[in-house]
């Protein structure tokens, strides 16, 4: 069965330092990946998505991530965080036709 | 502005109750899903609808749950005698699904229902 996890519940940066939220998927097939960011009250914006091709993906507000099929991972990363990242990251897996499998989130704080 | 829309945004009720929610899509999308994200977790799928058909429904999905998408636009999500455990943001997305592809879901803002 297709799965998500995202081992950090909560990671705390400062503002302008780099971050990686990590996301390991479970999938039997070629995976279709994404990240999303939800802010407080707020649905889900896409930041990045993957599905074939060039393995490092660029996405919106500096985000890039990284498939790493050995890994079984989908990492994201950003080079230096504004005080506007905080918010909630959740990584997903395509799992058509049955929706997506989201993983449980990463909270972001980040410290002026 | 031409993304999914949710309504109501916030909704309390107390136990009991029957409360509805109503999606509306982006005009073009043929498949509308429902998803269910309770505190501190990501969303968990719930149905799923290609035009007007409902092809899919998840265990979490009890019989107090019914969905309906006539004329395979927007769709409503009824729960009939709510309980507390319902308690969650109902998020809507919609997709444009061609044969043999997969494309991504855009999401509506959710309805956050508390149930008293």
């Amino acid at each position: 069965a297709q799965s998500v996890t995202q081992p950090d519940i909560h990671i705390t940066v400062s503002e302008g330092a780099s971050l990686e939220l990590r996301c390991n998927y479970s999938y039997g097939a070629t995976p279709y990946l994404f990240w999303y960011v939800q802010s407080p009250g707020q649905g889900l914006q896409l930041l990045l998505k993957y599905f074939s091709g060039d393995t490092l993906v660029q996405g919106i507000k500096g985000f890039e991530a990284e498939f790493k099929r050995s890994q079984s991972s989908f990492n994201l990363r950003k080079p230096s965080v504004h005080w506007s990242d905080a918010a909630e990251y959740f990584c997903a897996v395509g799992a058509d036709p049955l929706g997506m499998r989201f993983g449980a989130g990463t909270r972001l704080t980040v410290k002026p | 502005d031409t993304g999914v829309s949710q309504d109501p945004r916030h909704k309390i009720t107390k136990r009991g109750q029957n409360v509805t929610f109503r999606c509306d899509p982006i005009s073009e999308h043929n498949r509308l899903y429902w998803y269910r994200q309770t505190l501190g977790q990501g969303p968990e799928f719930l149905t799923y609808f290609q035009n007007e058909a409902q092809l899919e429904k998840s265990r979490l999905l009890s019989d107090r749950f019914s969905a309906e998408r006539p004329k395979g636009s927007f769709s409503t999500l009824e729960i009939q005698r709510t309980e507390q455990g319902d308690s969650a943001m109902y998020l809507c997305a919609s997709t444009s699904q061609v044969q043999r592809s997969y494309n991504e879901q855009f999401f509506g803002p959710g309805t956050r229902l508390t149930v008293l």
